[in-house]
């Protein structure tokens, strides 16, 4: 079973930021939280990661609490081609044996 | 740098039949995993390799199996190929196959069975 939580989908106004919520409660000292996201028929693209601290890239900000039970990817002004399923899982060492989850459909509106 | 490359994109085979799948990671990237994605059971790891090792393994069938070759190129084999057995296969390959080490997907191989 998947390791976290996120609601099934979401709706964002075309130029505002698009906030993705996480729960990942059962998350381990030594796992990373990532985000990835799948555009119809195309691979999954990775987003960004974090262990603890708030991290930041071209693409998005990824929020974690300090307690590290729960993140929120923000897309700060998302537009149409961000539409897409967004996948937030977590992942430790010694091997990848990822658990995607259903993911957020995120429907960016004009 | 390049992407993870798939090949073929495309594929139609028969029940019963095998097929084979090849994937080219990223330069420099020695983990290769490999996932199913269909609309009913979305993303299932598959398995992993990492120089030339299988790591971790998924729930399928010994059916599925797998291989890395020294230049971390993989291969996937699927035989007496059932009519389930349709839908998309995706690689992903990744630095260290560890924690701090994000994956990154080719656009797949769609796979579907008559």
């Amino acid at each position: 079973d998947a390791k976290t939580t996120q609601p099934t989908s979401m709706d964002c106004a075309e130029g505002r930021a698009a906030n993705l919520p996480c729960n990942h409660s059962t998350i381990s000292g030594n796992e990373y939280v990532y985000w990835y996201r799948q555009i119809h028929s195309q691979g999954p693209q990775y987003i960004i990661h974090g262990l603890k601290n708030n991290e930041t890239n071209e693409m998005a900000s990824l929020i974690i609490t300090e307690d590290r039970k729960s993140s929120t990817l923000i897309l700060p002004h998302a537009t149409l081609r961000d539409t897409a399923v967004y996948y937030c899982i977590v992942d430790g060492t010694g091997g990848f044996k990822t658990i995607f989850g259903a993911g957020t459909r995120l429907f960016v509106k004009a | 740098k390049a992407g993870v490359t798939q090949t073929p994109r495309y594929l139609i085979k028969t029940r019963g039949q095998q097929v084979t799948l090849s994937c080219s990671p990223i330069s420099g990237h020695r983990s290769v995993s490999w996932y199913q994605q269909t609309p009913g059971q979305g993303l299932q790891f598959l398995f992993e390799y990492f120089s030339e090792t299988q790591r971790n393994k998924g729930n399928f069938p010994g059916r599925f199996s797998g291989r890395q070759f020294s230049n971390s190129r993989s291969e996937m084999n699927v035989s007496t190929l059932e009519l389930g057995d349709s839908a998309l296969y995706l690689c992903a390959s990744s630095y260290r196959g560890s924690g701090d080490s994000p994956l990154h997907f080719g656009n797949g191989t769609r796979l579907t069975v008559t």
